[in-house]
């Protein structure tokens, strides 16, 4: 059963446009939600994060969108840039201390095209 | 100067075999976990240590024992190694309750024949 899903498994965008990568979850108990990228043969690396409190926040050119009624995230990327392509994982946790184990979706390839 | 380091990056061995992977973080963390990625790219918590205390673990098998020596070092030894153990390993910290946030090492392809 898996509680957090990515639809998209690759997206193809041009530089310069913008890369909107979603995520979906199904457990009502997820109040943090994080975005990790990773490149191949290395560690997924954090991105940004939101809690559920809020319904978007912002870093740079990467901007998270929280619709906790539709059990909806998703990642905005603008500009998007050459080294924006990597596979990019969706995470969620609980807040209770003690059990933030992230639970990751499959995780969706992002392609720049120069 | 590496936030999250795992050694071996690579293992190759046979099944039956017992191994180990080491973890170290110089983040000033106090918890750790393990995490493990399947063929199909799914990456999946195994345990998570707060303080050299268990306080994940989920449903892995015996044949898996994390030890924690101190709060930078978290190893994951693996008994009787079968073929569905290869995977990617990744290691992670993270400093609760401060922060959600997980920092994850390079991990270790570990591929049983």
């Amino acid at each position: 059963d898996q509680q957090v899903k990515q639809n998209s498994p690759s997206l193809s965008v041009q530089e310069g446009r913008i890369s909107i990568l979603n995520c979906d979850y199904t457990n009502s108990m997820f109040d943090y939600f994080l975005w990790y990228k990773k490149y191949p043969a290395e560690g997924p690396t954090f991105l940004i994060s939101i809690s559920s409190i809020k319904d978007k926040n912002e870093d740079g050119r990467f901007t998270v969108f929280l619709n906790k009624s539709a059990k909806h995230l998703s990642l905005h990327i603008v500009p998007s840039q050459p080294g924006d392509s990597a596979v990019y994982f969706c995470a969620a946790s609980p807040l209770n201390f003690g059990n933030e184990k992230l639970t990751f979706g499959t995780g969706t390839r992002l392609t720049i095209i120069p | 100067d590496t936030a999250v380091s795992q050694t071996p990056k690579y293992l190759v061995t046979q099944m039956g075999n017992d191994k180990s992977i080491k973890c170290e973080q110089n983040l000033g963390h106090d918890t750790m976990y393990w995490y493990k990625q399947d063929s199909k790219k799914f990456l999946k918590i195994m345990f998570s240590y707060n303080n050299k205390e268990l306080i994940i673990n989920e449903t892995v098998p015996n044949r898996f024992s994390p030890k924690s020596p101190d709060k930078a070092h978290l190893n994951l030894h693996i008994n009787s190694l079968e073929l569905g153990d290869s995977a990617v390993y990744f290691c992670a910290s993270s400093r609760r309750p401060e922060t959600y946030e997980q920092y994850f090492g390079p991990g270790t392809r570990l591929t049983v024949t």
